[in-house]
């Protein structure tokens, strides 16, 4: 069954560094999310993308984010200069059309120090 | 501003019996709920869905019922059992989202009691 996924599971930074986290969406799916889930609370949208540019973004997903397709199958995130407050579950997702079911990796669990 | 919310943050039920798990929402422009189970330490998984042309929808032992009038849905789990365990999440769709963003409400976890 495919499936979305994300590498790396665990990456552990310090306050400051860049960090890149990488999601290979399903196949066939248009649409492309990251959201993030800090520690017992909800999952929290972070940005949307579709026909290679974001089509939204929450007003967590700051100058510090950006989201990049490279090379037509993978889709990155990456924080410029990681907070603290960064420190979270990062869930890449996608959609499969026409539905607007969204399909979710397993997540990357990002601790900042 | 929209949200999505949930009435219980813990739910203890018996394994066998059934469960409800409750949502409210409060963005009239919402056209698609969601049901989503995560699992500790995984990603959320769908469950079921439902457009908002439907009051009801059934799936295999969940059933999903949505009251437009008051901006309500509800995730039914017939017979649970321990597998059932696992943080629920209603999520929706507004038709204002361009990206077709989904909005998560706050989860509530369910305990199934052997």
């Amino acid at each position: 069954e495919p499936e979305v996924t994300q590498t790396p599971s665990h990456q552990v930074t310090q306050m400051g560094q860049e960090v890149i986290l990488r999601c290979v969406p399903i196949s066939n799916h248009l649409y492309f999310y990251w959201y993030r889930q800090i520690l017992g609370q909800k999952v929290e949208f972070l940005v949307s993308f579709y026909n290679n540019e974001i089509s939204e973004k929450s007003e967590i997903f700051d100058d510090q984010f950006s989201v990049e397709r490279p090379d037509g199958s993978n889709f990155t995130l990456k924080i410029r200069s990681t907070k603290l407050e960064d420190s979270a579950m990062y869930f890449c997702a996608s959609r499969a059309p026409p539905t607007g079911e969204l399909f979710f990796g397993e997540g990357s669990r990002l601790t900042v120090l | 501003g929209e949200s999505v919310g949930l009435h219980l943050p813990t739910l203890s039920v018996q394994e066998g019996d059934n469960s409800i798990i409750n949502c409210a929402y409060s963005n009239s422009a919402s056209d698609y709920f969601i049901w989503y189970k995560q699992e500790s330490g995984k990603g959320p998984q769908f469950i079921i869905d439902i457009r908002s042309n439907m009051d009801k929808r059934q799936g295999q032992r969940v059933t999903v019922l949505l009251n437009k009038t008051v901006k309500h849905l509800s995730l039914q789990i017939a017979a649970t059992q321990p597998g059932d365990s696992a943080v629920y999440f209603c999520a929706e769709k507004s038709l204002e989202a361009a990206g077709n963003k989904l909005t998560f409400g706050g989860g509530t976890r369910v305990l199934v009691k052997p």
